[in-house]
């Protein structure tokens, strides 16, 4: 299982443009990227996922370089309510997650 | 999206008594679904995998007798602490992963607090 490595807290201000970085250098080739979001005492909330190159819904972008071995997750215009855990997983199969420490993202005004 | 309810939200219980939490999908039917316990300012730990119609899949260090798992129907899966004591103390969350999904995305539930006294 690839074991991935992310900042464990970053500060920012409202309006800014959030960079939250991932390293997994031993993601399989049949390995997804996904970041979940973590509110105080509610379930992750899945936000975005992606395999290579770049990836963008209507919350967040993903950045996924050639190699794989990291990712950046994008937040645009970040907000108040954008303070949470941020938490990067690599996976393949249908099991159960492994999370790690997760980022503790703290926006201010 | 899909969604993935949970209840109770919280629960109080006496040490030694047993307490049951349902997890439930929604819109989707789920062969499969996820326990995770989360302590204080720590990540989530997965406990078990759930699969409907048969026994389910413990993580190392989590006893089953002591964890009991249910998953009778392809929308409902039960965890039930047996002889709860105060360490038992946790945010318990379980999530489903949609069958029809092509990259197995897990929803998760809102989870379960549970306050051993």
């Amino acid at each position: 299982l690839a074991k991935t490595t992310q900042p464990i807290s970053m500060d920012s201000y409202e309006g800014q443009e959030v960079n939250i970085t991932c390293s997994h250098n031993n993601i399989a080739t049949n390995d997804y990227i996904t970041w979940y979001q973590q509110f105080p005492s509610q379930g992750p909330r899945f936000i975005i996922q992606g395999y290579k190159t770049k990836v963008t819904n209507e919350v967040a972008s993903l950045f996924i370089p050639a190699d794989r071995k990291s990712s950046t997750l994008s937040l645009p215009r970040v907000s108040l309510s954008d303070t949470a855990v941020y938490y990067c997983l690599v996976r393949g199969g249908a099991d159960g997650l492994t999370f790690g420490k997760g980022t503790h993202l703290i926006i201010q005004p | 999206g899909a969604v993935v309810s949970q209840h109770p939200s919280r629960v109080i219980c006496k040490s030694g008594t047993s307490v049951k939490i349902e997890c439930r999908s929604l819109d989707f039917q789920a062969t499969t679904m996820f326990w995770y316990r989360q302590f204080p300012k720590k990540s989530l730990m997965l406990m078990a995998t759930s699969n409907e119609g048969s026994k389910a899949t413990y993580e190392q260090g989590v006893e089953k007798d002591k964890f009991l798992i249910n998953h009778a129907s392809l929308t409902l899966s039960t965890l039930t602490v047996t002889s709860a004591h105060p360490e038992d103390s946790s945010f318990y969350i379980c999530s489903a992963r949609d069958p029809s999904g092509l990259t197995y995305e897990q929803y998760f539930g809102p989870g379960t607090r549970l306050t051993v006294t």
